[in-house]
This record gives C-alpha cells, structure tokens and sequence, in this order.
C-alpha cells in the first residue's frame, strides 16, 4: 500500500543552523501539507501546498520556514535559522485531492535543535 | 474560527474493557468533515475514519465504532472490548476548506488512551 515516506527521522541541529526535512508524498496526490507537533502536544498545522504554490500557511510558518516541490516526488521543509522552539515532530501530509479528502501522514521528522 | 475539544486528557481500562472517547467541535461551516487518527508510542499518525457533515449513520468497523450527532456536535470513538495494542493517543480532527486548495485538519489535543491487562 503507497505511504507518505520522510527522511531523515530524526536530526539534531544546533541553534542558527539550517535544517531541511524531505518527505515523499503518495505517488497520485496532489495536496502537500507539513504540521508540527512539540512533545506533548497537539498536532498543529503548518502550510499546504498545491499546484507548485503555497495555498495557505498558519502563523507559525513565518519568514525562517520555506517549503519546496524540487521534482516531481520529492517534498521539502525548510527552516533557515533554527530556534530552540522549533524542537518538533514534523509531520508530512499529502491527499489525492482537496475539500475534505483524507490526509494520509508520514512517519515525522523529529527535529531537536540545541 | 474551526474548534476541537477532547476533554479527556488520559484513560485508563483494563483489557476487555469497552471505552468510548469524546470529542466535540465547532464550525460555522455547514459542509465539514471529522477525522480520527490513531498515535501509537512509534509516533506516527494512523488514519482511522473521515467523515461528511451529510451522513450522520454510526460506523462499525471491527471493535471501532463512530457516533456522529451534529444536533451536540460530538464524533464520539468506541473501542469495544479493548486490547493492550490499543494504548495509544487518539486524536479527533476537523477539516477546514482552503480558498487556495485542499484542507487543513484542525487537530484536538487527543487522549491518551492505557489499556492494561
């Protein structure tokens, strides 16, 4: 059965650094989404992706956060200058399609900057 | 604003047990669909069942079931005669239309759920 894979699951980071998470989406979907969980907590909503854009982002995912679709499999997170608050599970979501439909997640990043 | 409320922080049962657990959601949004998912100790989000605003007949599936109202806004989750395997968090999620595409799920802070022998 197809399943959302992320790479790597887990990383440590030093505080400033650059992190990118890589997720592969189920082959045939169309929607990407990133959520965020820190430990303890409950699933929050990052960004989706659609179409090669950006169809809506929370507040959290400000200017140090940047998503990118390099090829036609891969799916990126990035966080540019990492903060101790960034210390997270980061969950990948795609779904085949948009109003309603499952989001199928992968394993998650667990992401621990220091 | 999209709500989820999953007053039940952490439940304990010993196995064999039925266990329902609550959740209760706000929307002004007259089409709407619910979620749960299923977070074992590995992490990772299991999908368990979606379901539309438009169908509000009870779902069974194995030991699972789903009791939709929406005259009190509730997607309860039933585990009939529960197992150890079980234990896990439960999260509810409702998912909101973006004006851009797709969905974004709206997640409660889930209950943990302990099955013990």
């Amino acid at each position: 059965e197809p399943e959302v894979t992320q790479t790597p699951s887990h990383q440590v980071t030093q505080m400033g650094q650059e992190v990118i998470l890589r997720c592969v989406p189920i082959s045939n979907h169309l929607y990407f989404y990133w959520y965020r969980q820190i430990l303890g907590q409950k699933v929050e909503f990052l960004v989706s992706f659609y179409n090669n854009e950006i169809s809506e982002k929370s507040e959290i995912f400000d200017d140090q956060f940047s998503v990118e679709r390099p090829d036609g499999s891969n799916f990126t997170l990035k966080i540019r200058s990492t903060k101790l608050e960034d210390s997270a599970m980061y969950f990948c979501a795609s779904s085949v399609r948009g109003q309603g439909e499952t989001q199928y997640f992968g394993p998650g990043t667990r992401l621990l900057v220091l | 604003a999209q709500k989820v409320t999953q007053a039940q922080t952490e439940i304990s049962v010993v196995e064999k047990e039925d266990v329902t657990l609550d959740c209760v959601y706000e929307t002004r949004d007259t089409t709407y669909y619910l979620f749960w998912y299923k977070q074992p100790p590995s992490g990772e989000l299991v999908f368990l069942i979606r379901r539309n605003s438009f169908d509000e007949q009870n779902e069974i599936s194995g030991r699972y079931s789903w009791n939709f109202q929406k005259s009190t806004s509730s997607f309860n989750f039933t585990i009939t005669a529960s197992q150890v395997v079980d234990s896990a968090v439960y999260f509810c999620a409702l998912s909101e239309a973006l004006t851009g595409g797709g969905n974004k799920l709206t997640f409660g802070t889930g209950t943990q759920l302990k099955v013990e022998l």
